[in-house]
């Protein structure tokens, strides 16, 4: 029972377009969601998150919407460029829980 | 702050040896968070420290595995008697406590080859 789903392996936007990768998830307790991003090679990287009392999140190009009906959330980058290529995996926790359950990512790919 | 460090960063082994992982977290991070990924896979919780204590182990890790934070700083992860499936990047993680909206700091991995 994967609590968290990304359904689109990859996704290729044209330089400078905006790019946006969806997440679901099932378990109505997760009280925050979070975006990492990783490059081959290395661990992931933090990106931004959002807690459920919000519905969006803004740091420099990227926002995080959250849509708690529909239990579905996004994250949203313009322009993109070609260094967000890159695999984006969604997570997401419950308060006071210490783990984090992930998504199996999104490949984006950022053409110049 | 120097990051989360792994060690080693690759190992080969032959299936049915034992092998063991470190990993050093953010000195001013009291939780240490173990996971698992396999191609084409997000991370998969293994099991999760605060400060010495484990407060969390996965169900789906069988008894081959173990981890210790013995003075809650580094941590090892043990695999015992390793089979095939082990195969995999073994990821480290910290934060501080109240984890939150903050996000996890991972290491960059070690990857193991069981042959």
């Amino acid at each position: 029972d994967q609590q968290v789903k990304q359904n689109s392996p990859s996704l290729s936007v044209q330089e400078g377009r905006i790019s946006i990768l969806n997440c679901d998830y099932t378990n109505s307790m997760f009280d925050y969601f979070l975006w990492y991003k990783k490059y081959p090679a290395e661990g992931p990287t933090f990106l931004i998150s959002i807690s459920s009392i919000k519905d969006k999140n803004e740091d420099g190009r990227f926002t995080v919407f959250l849509n708690k009906s529909a239990k579905h959330l996004s994250l949203h980058i313009v322009p993109s460029q070609p260094g967000d290529s890159a695999v984006y995996f969604c997570a997401a926790s419950a308060e006071g829980a210490g783990k984090s359950t992930f998504g199996d990512g999104t490949t984006l790919t950022v053409k110049p | 702050d120097t990051g989360v460090s792994q060690d080693p960063r690759h190992k080969i082994t032959k299936r049915g040896q034992n092998v063991t992982f470190r990993c050093d977290p953010i000195s001013e991070h009291n939780r240490l968070y173990w996971y698992r990924q396999t191609l084409g896979q997000g991370p998969e919780f293994l099991t999760y420290f605060q400060n010495e204590a484990q407060l969390e182990k996965s169900r789906l890790l069988s008894d081959r595995f173990s981890a210790e934070r013995p003075k809650g700083s580094f941590s090892t992860l043990e695999i015992q008697r390793t089979e095939q499936g082990d195969s995999a990047m073994y990821l480290c993680a910290s934060s501080r406590r109240n984890q939150g909206s903050y996000g996890y700091t991972f290491g960059s991995g070690t990857r193991l080859t069981v042959v």
